[in-house]
């Protein structure tokens, strides 16, 4: 089954204590990317892949890391978590979009950092 | 840059009406891409359609269709007969065809159907 996995669903953290998302997708899409939703702003992307070893900043990347060491892997890192940083968050993979196909998402990491 | 509007923050309409949920977007390319996305109760994001800007013609798939008019930068989604399973947040989405193919969401309208 085509899926994006994303893991843990829910995380509970401390203010500064390091934590990784992983997400990982079987499609072999070359482009994967990390949104936060956030209430009455939608989702906004934090960081993008359009294949491996090749990463960049999206709309909101301010306290977050990512690395594509993997075609099929695309972590998001939070090297000292705030509590701004309390947001759903969702990892999506797709082909290029000349191929005219749609984005598919993980199943959400909801993290609250106290 | 691109934007996308859903002016709709929350509707509410009795099981069984037609809603329709509006979508207006921005963007200089001429080349783009605009989706629909379900989000219901459990959070996941559920793809409902992708329209290329190329491609005017309306869609219907049971009871959803879409209208897609470019000359008002609109992609409004309509549910007949509404049904309670309906209720979920639903964005629209904008996706341009070149570098960063990111997917620029509207901020949602979250549609509740009373029984």
């Amino acid at each position: 089954e085509a899926q994006v996995t994303q893991n843990p669903r829910y995380l509970i953290t401390v203010t500064g204590k390091k934590l990784t998302v992983t997400c990982s997708q079987n499609m072999n899409h070359e482009y994967m990317s990390w949104y936060r939703q956030d209430p009455g702003l939608g989702l906004r992307q934090i960081y993008y892949s359009m294949n491996v070893e090749v990463t960049d900043k999206g709309d909101v990347p301010e306290g977050y890391k990512v690395s594509r060491k993997e075609k099929r892997n695309f972590p998001l890192i939070l090297e000292s978590p705030s509590p701004n940083q309390t947001s759903l968050y969702f990892c999506a993979s797709s082909l290029l979009s000349r191929l005219n196909t749609e984005a598919f998402f993980g199943q959400g990491t909801r993290l609250t950092v106290v | 840059a691109q934007k996308v509007t859903q002016a709709q923050t929350e509707i509410s309409v009795v099981e069984k009406e037609d809603v329709t949920l509006d979508c207006v977007y921005e963007t200089r390319d001429t080349t783009y891409y605009l989706f629909w996305y379900k989000q219901p109760p459990s959070g996941e994001l559920v793809f409902l359609i992708r329209r290329n800007s190329f491609d005017e013609q309306n869609e219907i798939s049971g009871r959803y269709s879409w209208n897609f008019q470019k000359s008002t930068s609109s992609f409004n989604f309509t549910i007949t007969a509404s049904q309670v399973v309906d209720s979920a947040v639903y964005f629209c989405a904008l996706r341009l065809n070149f570098g960063n193919e990111k997917l620029t969401f509207g901020t949602g309208t979250r549609l509740t159907i009373i029984p």
